[in-house]
């Protein structure tokens, strides 16, 4: 147990649905990161949030979106997404983005059909 | 770029020591993590080294040398609960600070 939890743990999803993951940080943290990660694929970072901000964009696709109401939540919309998105995705948080150490939830597998 | 390097898998004995290598390019280089992940679940930190040299926690250990570009994590007495992935990840300096994660080598411990 990190203290960073995610929902759902698992989640199937047509090309049309419209589907939001969840991550929540008990750790007090600043920072907060949204990762893909495929197989045979490094950990891919797709946004970064600090206190609140999205600070970066990792050129990923628009039918991604992110949202940070506060500190502690994270969410990542998903919309019109293809069979290629099918991954695990981590979220991760840390004191400040320039922190040692990232703590990761467990994930959500995606699978889109 | 900021290619990191490692190998996909490797295999050792229960008991043994092994020793997983990983290349980066040195370019912007501010520090390099090394973290653990069993199949299924999410990583967890296992190193961080900054300035050369050897840092040892219980039997694992993590080494640099920045001017090689070159880190490894060493395990030792190894267990048959080490099996999971290891994964390398580089901060470079920018921005936020970016950090970038290697493929992971897949370690397999046999009895």
């Amino acid at each position: 147990e990190t203290g960073v939890t995610q929902t759902p743990r698992h989640l199937v999803m047509g090309m049309t649905n419209k589907k939001s993951l969840k991550c929540e940080q008990h750790l007090g943290h600043n920072a907060m990161y949204w990762y893909k990660q495929s197989a045979k694929k490094p950990l891919e970072l797709m946004f970064v949030y600090s206190l609140e901000e999205r600070v970066e964009n990792n050129s990923v696709p628009s039918r991604f979106s992110p949202e940070c109401p506060n500190s502690s939540h994270l969410f990542l919309h998903l919309h019109t997404l293809q069979p290629e998105d099918s991954a695990l995705y981590l979220c991760a948080s840390s004191q400040d983005t320039g922190s040692e150490t990232q703590y990761f939830g467990p994930g959500t597998r995606l699978l889109v059909l | 770029g900021q290619n990191i390097d490692q190998p996909t898998e490797m295999t050792a004995t229960e008991g043994a020591i092994v020793q997983i290598n990983c290349t980066y390019q040195t370019s912007g280089f501010n520090g390099l993590f090394w973290y653990q992940q069993h199949a299924g679940e999410a990583p967890t930190f296992l190193s961080y080294n900054v300035l050369d040299g050897l840092e040892e926690k219980g039997r694992f250990s993590s080494f640099l040398s920045r001017s090689k570009g070159y880190s490894y994590l060493l395990l030792k007495e190894l267990q048959m609960k080490d099996s999971a992935s290891y994964l390398c990840a580089v901060r470079f300096s920018g921005g936020y600070q970016k950090v970038t994660f290697g493929t992971g080598t897949k370690l397999q411990v046999i009895p």
